[in-house]
């Protein structure tokens, strides 16, 4: 039972640079999230889909990007890093509203 | 935009009961949900309320008045292991889930 697969577990990215983390899931969920969370702090939303082709803005979309071409997938590109964008981020997934959403184990992203 | 708010730290006594309040204003309503999250480690799903009352589970109870914009979870019971962030989340009527800034419990010996 996979769930929610994240890749890279740990990185760390230079100022400027660019780089996709990774998101897919073995459960046929529709919905899918890209949180971030900083230390001792609450998820905050980056962005959402409600199903393959759709995405949403969350609350701090800024420096971000997002897509959904497959039901499995739901990479976050980051351009052009900022330190800013050190953080752990946790992608989710859910198969309907009235269902709890399962995490991936996160990508801890240190921006240098 | 979505508003949740939740205590930052509640200390208690093994043993004991807990109660963790979470008060939100969202634009549309289609549930609220309770996760628990040890440091250093993905959240996990506790309980889900989007009718008003009561669900119990186990040790673990979530109430929810959608009137009052409230809800709170229950700990029963308290162990050492329950030392963890509750975090409360809210979907929204665009099925947004927006998460609270999270409570630490810390539980004493």
């Amino acid at each position: 039972n996979a769930g929610v697969t994240q890749t890279p577990k740990f990185h760390i990215l230079k100022i400027g640079q660019s780089m996709t983390l990774q998101c897919t899931q073995d459960m046929n969920h529709n919905y899918m999230y890209w949180y971030r969370q900083d230390p001792g702090m609450g998820l905050k939303l980056i962005y959402y889909s409600v199903g393959a082709g759709i995405t949403d803005k969350g609350e701090v979309p800024n420096g971000y990007n997002v897509s959904r071409s497959t039901t499995e997938d739901f990479p976050l590109r980051l351009e052009l890093a900022a330190p800013s964008q050190t953080s752990v981020y946790f992608c989710a997934s859910s198969m309907q509203e009235n269902t709890e959403a399962f995490f991936g184990q996160g990508t801890r992203l240190t921006v240098v | 935009g979505q508003n949740i708010d939740q205590p930052t730290e509640m200390t208690a006594t093994e043993g004991a009961i807990v109660q963790i309040n979470c008060t939100y204003q969202t634009s549309g309503f289609n549930g609220l949900f309770w996760y628990q999250q040890h440091a250093g480690e993905a959240p996990t799903f506790l309980s889900y309320n989007v009718l008003d009352g009561l669900e119990e589970k186990g040790r673990f109870s979530s109430f929810l008045s959608r009137s009052k914009g409230y809800s709170y979870l229950l700990l029963k019971e308290l162990q050492m292991k329950d030392s963890a962030s509750y975090l409360c989340a809210v979907r929204d009527g665009d099925y947004k889930l927006s998460f609270g800034a999270g409570t630490t419990v810390t539980v004493r010996a």
